[in-house]
């Protein structure tokens, strides 16, 4: 089946950088969109960027650019995300969710990854 | 950017009632539109997209309707497990948003 595993807690001060994981199996890796989904705590879902696993293209909504790179390992298929700089507000549930097919327009979110909690405190 | 918002914060309904959430794009989206729940402690879920079709394995007793701005995702005769908060979700424009939730509570 389709599944996204992301990788464990982290705590990190402010200031760090962290880098979250997002293993994809059951399906081609290099023909889905990956997008990363932050929620601080009892708040809201909010985009943070997409990349096309496929050349690596990402795109960020203007609030993240240039604090969010994200890359992929195509031979591992995998996804990471990064985030520099890191502030207190930072300290949230990260996810990975399964976008559109390349090529294709539906672009629901499914499956998601299980969310790597990153808490940011000094 | 694209303003999802929905309503009601908060709907206290009882088992086996029927539940509507409403969502409400802050312009035309056509029917560009998914629903999640998210359970406490856990990942979203997908229950709907293209504004009315259900996803994998979801019930029939979720439905959504709607086009354009106004859309609904009705739940009918709740039962235990669908105490949770929703989310809608366009994909019509970039960046793709959410709506901020409904919480669902007995």
């Amino acid at each position: 089946q389709v599944q996204l595993v992301q990788s464990g807690a982290e705590v990190k001060k402010p200031g760090a950088s962290v880098k979250v994981s997002c293993k994809a199996s059951g399906y081609t890796f290099t023909t889905y969109y990956i997008h990363w989904v932050r929620q601080a705590p009892g708040q809201g879902l909010e985009l943070m960027g997409t990349i096309n696993p496929s050349g690596g293209r990402t795109s960020s909504p203007q609030k993240f650019q240039g604090r969010v790179t994200m890359t992929r390992d195509t031979s591992t298929s995998t996804v990471y995300m990064e985030l520099n700089s890191l502030r207190s507000d930072d300290t949230a549930m990260y996810y990975c969710a399964r976008g559109r097919e390349v090529g294709a327009t539906g672009d629901w979110f499914d499956p998601w990854g299980q969310g790597t909690l990153v808490i940011v405190s000094s | 950017e694209i303003m999802m918002t929905q309503s009601p914060t908060t709907l206290s309904v009882s088992p086996g009632e029927r539940a509507t959430l409403s969502c409400r794009a802050s312009q035309n989206i056509d029917s560009n539109l998914a629903w999640y729940q998210q359970r406490s402690g856990q990942a979203p879920r997908l229950l709907i997209y293209g504004a009315s079709t259900r996803a994998t394995d979801i019930p029939a007793r979720f439905s959504g309707s709607g086009s354009g701005t106004q859309f609904t995702l009705t739940i009918s005769s709740l039962q235990s497990e669908d105490f949770a908060v929703y989310y809608c979700q366009q994909y019509n424009n970039w960046p793709r948003t959410f709506g901020q939730g409904t919480k669902l509570e007995i």
